[in-house]
């Protein structure tokens, strides 16, 4: 079946630094990118929509310059985490589509970033 | 904007019950689809069932079915014969079509089921 992976599955950072997070789709072409983000026992927010060759979509109250999304290829998005503070810690997910209308959403393993 | 509401924070049953999570959203869509997800504690997020709003007739999926009321907004997870596996949050998701596109999913808060031996 389709496979998404996402890459770090955990990354510790210092407070002021940024981390990028890579979600490849390894064997489909994926047209948009979901980002999620999940705090501890709680349920997953989307962050922003991603379609290659295009800006992010990002909802209401994701800041676009903390959290800059690029998606430069079909198999490839990645999310940076600028300037983290603590507060960024949490689990963030991607997830990806193959096609428009409605296709199959494939979701990587996360990465659990902690911002110290 | 679309909401979902799942009200069991938490449900517990022994081994081969049959279990039902809730679910209501709300909507002024007429074209979308409703999921369930469950996440074990490895966080991977597994797709269980879904179901096109448009088909009257409820998904089943082996052990899993729902019951889909449109007009109630209710989309609620049967799982019959539950088993030890099965422990894990279920999160019932919301997913809009638009022209020609399709929206992320708005997750409700989640269930997190837990199946006593």
């Amino acid at each position: 079946g389709a496979v998404v992976s996402q890459h770090p599955s955990w990354v510790i950072c210092k407070s002021g630094t940024s981390v990028k997070i890579e979600c490849r789709s390894l064997d489909f072409q994926a047209t948009t990118m979901f980002w999620y983000r999940q705090f501890p026992k709680q349920s997953l927010m989307l962050m922003a929509t991603s379609n290659e060759g295009s800006k992010a979509t990002y909802e209401q109250g994701v800041e676009k310059d903390k959290f800059l999304i690029n998606h430069a290829s079909l198999t490839l998005s990645t999310l940076t985490v600028t300037s983290a503070h603590p507060e960024d810690s949490s689990f963030y997910i991607c997830s990806a589509r193959l096609g428009t209308g409605y296709s199959p959403l494939h979701f990587g393993n996360g990465t659990r970033l902690t911002v110290t | 904007a679309q909401t979902v509401t799942q009200s069991q924070p938490e449900m517990s049953v022994q081994e081969a019950e049959t279990v039902t999570l809730s679910c209501t959203y709300d909507t002024s869509e007429s074209n979308y689809y409703l999921f369930w997800y469950k996440q074990p504690p490895s966080r991977q997020m597994i797709l269980v069932i879904r179901q096109e709003a448009y088909k009257q007739q409820n998904a089943t999926e082996n052990r899993f079915s729902v019951n889909f009321q449109k007009a109630a907004k209710s989309f609620s997870l049967k799982i019959s014969d539950s088993q030890l596996g099965d422990t894990a949050m279920y999160f019932c998701a919301f997913m809009k079509l638009a022209g020609g596109g399709a929206d992320g999913l708005t997750f409700g808060k989640g269930t997190h089921l837990i199946i006593q031996p």
